[in-house]
């Protein structure tokens, strides 16, 4: 099945810029999706087909894919970013027709 | 409001049944593919079973092929999940995601979540 890896943690000062890597094979050949996933509440989608940005989501947010790594980017960090973030991808050859990442917790210090 | 609520979560014992219901409201029910993702304690994303629009298209992940059944009825705006033969490993809050795009087809990002009931396989 595919396997999609992220960082379990990154921490970052306010007002400085958080990088969060999602490794697959292959992954700059697919769509990427990411997820913000604040404690208690339900993910929200951050960012779409690698560098999309749904309504209402902050400018801070972008996103970008090569080659075997995604890389979701937070500029000017805020307090309310800190939260889990999971990327996700379709894949039609594994166990599961959507298959997300194992999640990265991103620390405002 | 476009919003989503589930219900139907309980604590069941291993090898029983439950049926997980969702009901959207403030958008076009029938033109989206609706999708079922969970979370165990404490752990990561694992997306169930998704459905098309019109229903007469489901996917399940391995791990409950030939256990969860997806459908919807979208006279009543609402997406269901049947769950059968339960295990503990199904234990985990789950979520009702709805497909981001209008009349696509099964792949689509989830652009609005329910807030999750929670599901407890225990003896």
């Amino acid at each position: 099945s595919y396997v999609l890896t992220q960082p379990p943690s990154v921490s970052v000062a306010p007002g400085q810029t958080a990088r969060i890597t999602c490794g697959g094979n292959n992954i700059g050949g697919k769509s990427v999706q990411w997820y913000q996933q604040r404690p208690g509440q339900a993910p929200v989608l951050v960012v779409y087909e690698d560098t999309d940005r749904p309504s209402g989501i902050p400018e801070r947010f972008s996103g970008s894919n090569s080659g075997t790594t995604a890389t979701l980017t937070i500029s000017r960090v805020e307090a309310g970013d800190e939260a889990d973030y999971y990327c996700q991808v379709w894949d039609s050859s594994s166990g599961h027709l959507y298959v997300f990442g194992t999640g990265t917790k991103v620390t405002v210090l | 409001e476009v919003q989503l609520l589930e219900s139907g979560g309980d604590l069941v014992q291993p090898g029983g049944s439950l049926r997980l219901s969702c009901a959207g409201s403030g958008f076009t029910f029938n033109n989206y593919v609706m999708n079922w993702v969970r979370q165990a304690p404490g752990k990561g994303l694992e997306w169930v079973s998704g459905i098309s629009g019109s229903g007469d298209n489901t996917n399940y992940a391995d791990s409950v092929k030939g256990r969860f059944t997806i459908s919807r009825d979208n006279s009543k705006n609402t997406l269901y999940l049947q769950m059968n033969s339960l295990r503990a490993e199904d234990t985990a809050v789950y979520y009702c995601a709805k497909g981001a795009i209008a009349l696509s087809g099964m792949t689509t990002p989830f652009d609005l979540w329910g807030r999750g009931t929670l599901v407890t396989v225990s003896s």
